[in-house]
């Protein structure tokens, strides 16, 4: 199963709401994560089972979807957002990442 | 403090071997599935390779199957990773991650912070 992101990269206003856009390439239910990964920083998990936010995560953050379509929006967008995002897919081996959507501030 | 020490990267020849190790803190490691995934230079992740938290059931990317060998030592708290065979595009922050806790959790809620893996011919 291939897991397709878009945009590659985008730019945004602070105060802007963001959507980045996860497809897979066949069913996976909702057994789908997102992670944040700051530049020079490991990857922090966000969201899992499309929609439930993880712990100590803010909640402009916000996960929706099923299937095969999914979307990380961003609310309001601020400056300690500037990151790279990851969906992951995890409904069976080999899990797999999408490609990554690199957000910087307009 | 809950965390994961990822060591062991280094610059090695094509061909050669190495072996990462994770050292886990904090928490008791035989509690939980762990894995490693891996990050080339300004690349995307790629999940590598899976152990469950007994060890007794490996998974490997199709990319490392045969060259690469995930194992645990739940007594020492410590995870490693031995890789066989290495070649150019192995080349990557090698990150050591936790598995949610719970069955059908297959995502990764906790990281360590890395070790450089540099393959050259």
């Amino acid at each position: 199963i291939q897991m397709t992101q878009s945009p590659s990269s985008l730019s945004a206003s602070v105060g802007d709401r963001v959507t980045i856009t996860c497809r897979a390439s066949q069913g996976i239910n909702n057994y789908l994560a997102w992670y944040q990964q700051k530049p020079g920083t490991v990857p922090n998990l966000l969201i899992y089972a499309a929609s439930t936010l993880q712990s100590g995560v803010p909640s402009r953050f916000s996960g929706s979807g099923s299937g095969t379509d999914f979307t990380l929006t961003i609310s309001s967008l601020q400056p300690e957002d500037v990151a790279t995002y990851y969906c992951q897919k995890y409904n069976g081996s080999p899990l797999s990442f999408g490609g990554g959507t690199k957000v910087e501030i307009k | 403090e809950v965390q994961l020490v990822a060591s062991g990267g280094g610059l090695l020849q094509r061909g050669g071997s190495l072996r990462l190790s994770c050292a886990a803190s904090g928490f008791t490691l035989s509690t939980y599935a762990m894995n490693w995934v891996r990050q080339a230079p300004g690349k995307g992740l790629e999940w590598v390779s899976y152990i469950s938290s007994s060890g007794n059931l490996t998974y490997h990317a199709d990319s490392v199957k045969g060259r690469f060998t995930i194992s645990r030592d739940n007594a020492k708290n410590s995870l490693s990773l031995q890789m066989n065979s290495l070649r150019d595009e192995d080349t990557a922050v090698y990150y050591c991650a936790r598995k949610s806790y719970g069955s059908g959790n297959y995502y990764f809620d906790l990281w360590g912070q890395g070790t450089l893996v540099t393959v050259s011919s």
